[in-house]
């Protein structure tokens, strides 16, 4: 069965801030995906960015990277310079390829951000 | 208009009733999913329509029923729902044929409270 941990619930910053949260994921499958999802108070989870298992280059996305790393399965995500609207609860989630229980799309708990002015 | 939008935003609803919570697409996508978002659990996938058919229902109790008339529009049918069954209920679709990794796309999600 495949698993997303993320173990940070709340992270509270002030604005200007870096920070990191956190997503390690657990497959057998050696083809899968890794995803982040934002979702603001209005309540909508919004796609943020996929990453392909073969893929390991770390992307970078305005004040947004991400840091993919097999050797620790981990997939965290970097907001540079938070900002209050930034606040939202972030979500992982993992698709696997094969057929069965790992071709569901398994999401994390999600982690609430509060960026302070 | 938004690409997925929801309705109602918000349900109270006592256990006897009968609702139906709508969904439509205007993005053109052929799979529409129901997900149900409880406080402190992970998103739970409850069922998977591509091209208007069911392709996954996820051991859901018969007390929630879905309905894809079209490729367009989703419905989940209500009735003698369960206290624990209050959540946020969000919508979504993908360019996909229901598969777990075309990104979806969210709609606000519909709070549905149990009385």
């Amino acid at each position: 069965a495949q698993k997303v941990t993320q173990a940070q619930t709340e992270i509270s910053v002030v604005e200007k801030e870096d920070v990191t949260l956190d997503c390690v994921y657990e497959t057998r499958d050696t083809t899968y995906y890794l995803f982040w999802y934002k979702q603001p108070p209005s309540g909508e989870l919004v796609f943020l960015i996929r990453r392909n298992s073969f893929d390991e280059q770390n992307e970078i996305s305005g004040r947004y990277s991400w840091n993919f790393q097999k050797s620790t399965s981990s997939f965290n995500f970097t907001i540079t310079a938070s900002q209050v609207v930034d606040s939202a609860v972030y979500f992982c989630a993992l698709s696997g390829t094969l057929t069965g229980a790992n071709s569901k799309l398994t999401f994390g708990k999600g982690i609430t951000l509060s960026v302070r002015p | 208009e938004t690409g997925v939008t929801q309705t109602p935003r918000h349900l109270v609803m006592g256990m006897t009733n009968k609702k139906s919570l709508k969904c439509e697409q205007h993005l053109g996508h052929n799979a529409m999913y129901w997900y149900k978002q409880s406080a402190k659990k992970p998103l739970e996938l409850m069922f998977v329509y591509s091209l208007e058919e069911r392709v996954e229902n996820n051991s859901v109790p018969s007390r929630f029923s879905p309905e894809c008339p079209n490729s367009s529009h989703l419905f989940l049918h209500l009735h003698t729902l369960q206290p624990e069954d209050s959540a946020l209920y969000l919508c979504a679709s993908s360019p996909g044929t229901g598969d777990s990794y075309s990104p979806l796309h969210f709609g606000n999600g519909t709070r549905l409270t149990v009385t």
